[in-house]
């Protein structure tokens, strides 16, 4: 399979547990986004990676977020003391950039769906 | 601001209806791409058309087919003779071209009945 990987599917926490998503983006691919989406709405960027960098953060990406991509491939997504408002599924893509600023299109993973009780 | 709208929540259409889907978009920049994914049940966003906003061209791929009107700041897209599987939901996107991230209407689910 040479798509984007989203690992878990599916998480069940506790509020106030720390949760940690992966996500192992197309092997070209020098870009990784990680998006939010609730029921009923599309995704919502919350941060980008161009190779092992951290670009952007949305404002949304509270202090209780991290992200990470260590060696420019794959990328972890850490919510600290989770709160129930944190229930969502958590899209990860990927995109090839060749250059200066041209993007192509993202290619999106299965997502974490992940409920906080 | 960049913003994507899909005015239509919901479309319910027969089995060999056609159907458009609209989508408006905001931006300030001249330069831009829209986008159209489709969300199937199983969750799984996938990509269908890419557009760059310098390219006013119209497309057709099979039964899809999108309408681009840069004066009235729409993509629409057009699914003719609907089937069953064309049942997802289905999401506008914008990007600016000096930005990375994409903005995504909230969709609109189309429930094709056989």
């Amino acid at each position: 399979d040479t798509g984007v990987s989203q690992d878990p599917r599916h998480k069940i926490t506790k509020r106030g547990q720390n949760v940690t998503f992966r996500c192992d983006p197309i092997s070209e691919h020098n870009r990784l986004y990680w998006y939010r989406q609730t029921l009923g709405q599309g995704p919502e960027f919350l941060t980008y990676f161009q190779n092992e960098a951290q670009l952007e953060k949305s404002r949304l990406l509270s202090d209780r977020f991290s992200a990470e991509r260590p060696k420019g491939s794959f990328s972890t997504l850490e919510i600290q003391r989770t709160e129930q408002g944190d229930s969502a599924m958590y899209l990860c893509a990927s995109s090839l950039s060749t250059g200066g600023r041209r993007d192509y299109e993202q290619y999106f993973g299965p997502g974490t769906r992940l409920t906080v009780t | 601001a960049q913003k994507v709208t899909q005015a239509q929540t919901e479309i319910s259409v027969v089995e060999k209806e056609d159907v458009t889907l609209d989508c408006v978009y905001e931006t300030r920049d001249t330069t831009y791409y829209l986008f159209w994914y489709k969300q199937p049940p199983s969750g799984e966003l996938v990509f269908l058309i890419r557009r760059n906003s310098f390219d006013e061209q119209n497309e057709i791929s099979g039964r899809y087919s999108w309408n681009f009107q840069k004066s009235t700041s729409s993509f629409n897209f057009t699914i003719t003779a609907s089937q069953v599987v064309d049942s997802a939901v289905y999401f506008c996107a914008l990007r600016e071209y000096n930005f990375n991230k994409f903005y995504f209407g909230s969709g609109t689910k189309l429930n094709v009945k056989p």
